[in-house]
């Protein structure tokens, strides 16, 4: 079974440049998390999909993030315009439907590392 | 609140040694506990869960972690271990009684374990 798959892997840009990243969760997970995790941290969610829809995105700052997951399977996760903070290690990961009262495990993709310059 | 602590930055130990990862957590309700590993410029790999049942849990690559609820802790361990063990781990924890947007995985900072030959 394949995976959670990212591309780019690695990724270079100036400030004030546009970014996106993609996922493609494991097939059949209709949960799909993006995570952002700097060195030596653990990571941070920036948004959870329950199938195609946003369920928390409490943490994605709206001003410069965006999310979709139109068909609720791929997802793609766009910065515009980065800034040098944004430099970091952006995961995704996915997790099957749960019964009531069972919890999800998550499982993660490589990750994507952005520079920005 | 929830919340989780790895009160270990590093932890050094000698291939063939037993190695121990501490993890403490505080939540409202019952947990889910969890632990992922990460090796170098990789993704998050799940080792272990902890839900219901027996205290002791075992998971992939031989590892284990015993739940104390008294004590609040989930460490993590392995009676004899390899180099290729050396990594960076990480505990997470859920409240069982959590919805909407409290129904997110709360990280730990993660402790890096250097397994000497």
């Amino acid at each position: 079974e394949a995976g959670v798959v990212q591309s780019p892997r690695y990724k270079i840009i100036e400030k004030k440049q546009p970014v996106a990243f993609w996922c493609n969760p494991i097939s059949g997970h209709n949960t799909l998390y993006w995570y952002r995790q700097n060195l030596g941290q653990g990571p941070e969610l920036l948004i959870r999909y329950e199938n195609e829809e946003a369920v928390d995105d409490s943490q994605l700052p709206k001003d410069r993030f965006s999310a979709e997951r139109l068909k609720g399977v791929d997802s793609t996760l766009k910065i515009q315009p980065a800034e040098l903070g944004d430099s970091a290690v952006y995961l995704c990961a996915s997790s099957p439907p749960t019964l009531a009262g069972v919890t999800d495990t998550q499982y993660f993709g490589p990750g994507t590392r952005l520079t920005v310059l | 609140a929830q919340s989780v602590a790895q009160p270990e930055d590093q932890v050094n130990v000698a291939e063939g040694n037993p190695l121990t990862v501490k993890c403490t957590y505080s939540v409202s309700g019952n947990p889910y506990l969890f632990w992922y590993v990460q090796y170098p410029n990789r993704g998050l790999q799940f080792l272990l869960k902890y839900i219901t049942g027996d205290n002791l849990v075992k998971g992939s690559y031989g590892f284990e972690a015993e739940f104390n609820k008294s004590q609040t802790s989930f460490h993590l361990k392995k009676p004899s271990a390899l180099v290729s063990d050396s990594a960076l781990y990480f505990c997470a924890v859920r409240d069982s009684n959590a919805d909407g947007n409290n129904r997110k995985l709360i990280w730990g900072l993660g402790t890096s374990l250097a397994v000497n030959p």
